[in-house]
């Protein structure tokens, strides 16, 4: 099993319609993160938690929430979908002193 | 705030050539650099990682080594295989008081690599 799950793998949805994209992790980690990717962009930060209680916005917040229920889950939701968040989406987890641990990715494409 | 420029692809290389790919990067403080590597369909995967200046991070036959004077991380391998095909992202990170840690990466914008036989 992978150490950094995400469902669903790919997603097609409509403009206007929520979704929420699922993270859970088994490293046993505190620290988790979504990302975005597109194409010659590289990866941006959407949001960060150091833990439970602790969430932070990243660079391109806007338009997207998160939820961290436990520390092994961290949902992403577009709560109105639109065509420009068109994108690859990668959940990474980490603890302090070990490197980023990702999973292997959502597409999601707007409509 | 914080960036890291690498070097735009496409990179296009035969079996056994040697590989370089260019990163430099703009920080505050000391943070740690890491190289990436994205296979098809697959999520990143760290493939070097360096926490200090001077030190060379190796792995698969890749190495970089961290250049504070030159802000510099340049990923190098001296006979590319046709498995190494992927996209390559430089990233930094800072760990504050920590060592080692990623907390908040930041990344480049990524190198496609392709190797042909």
């Amino acid at each position: 099993d992978a150490d950094v799950t995400q469902t669903p793998r790919n997603r097609i949805t409509k403009t206007g319609k929520r979704i929420m994209l699922e993270c859970s992790q088994t490293k046993g980690h505190d620290r988790m993160y979504w990302y975005r990717q597109d194409p010659g962009l590289g990866l941006r930060l959407i949001y960060y938690s150091f833990d439970v209680k602790d969430i932070n916005k990243g660079e391109i917040s806007d338009g997207y929430s998160v939820s961290r229920q436990a520390q092994a889950k961290f949902s992403l939701s577009l709560e109105s979908a639109i065509p420009n968040q068109t994108a690859l989406y990668f959940c990474a987890t980490s603890a302090e002193n070990t490197e980023a641990f990702f999973g292997q990715g959502t597409r999601l494409t707007v409509v | 705030g914080d960036s890291v420029t690498q070097m735009e692809g496409p990179v296009t290389l035969s079996e056994e050539a040697f590989l370089t790919i260019n990163c430099t990067y703009t920080a505050t403080g000391y943070p740690s650099l890491f190289w990436y590597v994205q296979y098809p369909g697959e999520g990143l995967q760290l493939l070097l990682k360096a926490t200090k200046a001077d030190d060379k991070g190796s792995n698969k036959g890749f190495e970089a080594t961290y250049r504070k004077e030159t802000t510099s991380f340049h990923l190098e391998k001296g006979s590319v295989q046709v498995s190494d095909s992927a996209v390559y992202f430089c990233a930094l990170g800072h760990t504050g008081a920590r060592k080692g840690g990623s907390e908040k990466l930041v990344f480049g914008k990524g190198t496609k690599l392709t190797v042909n036989p």
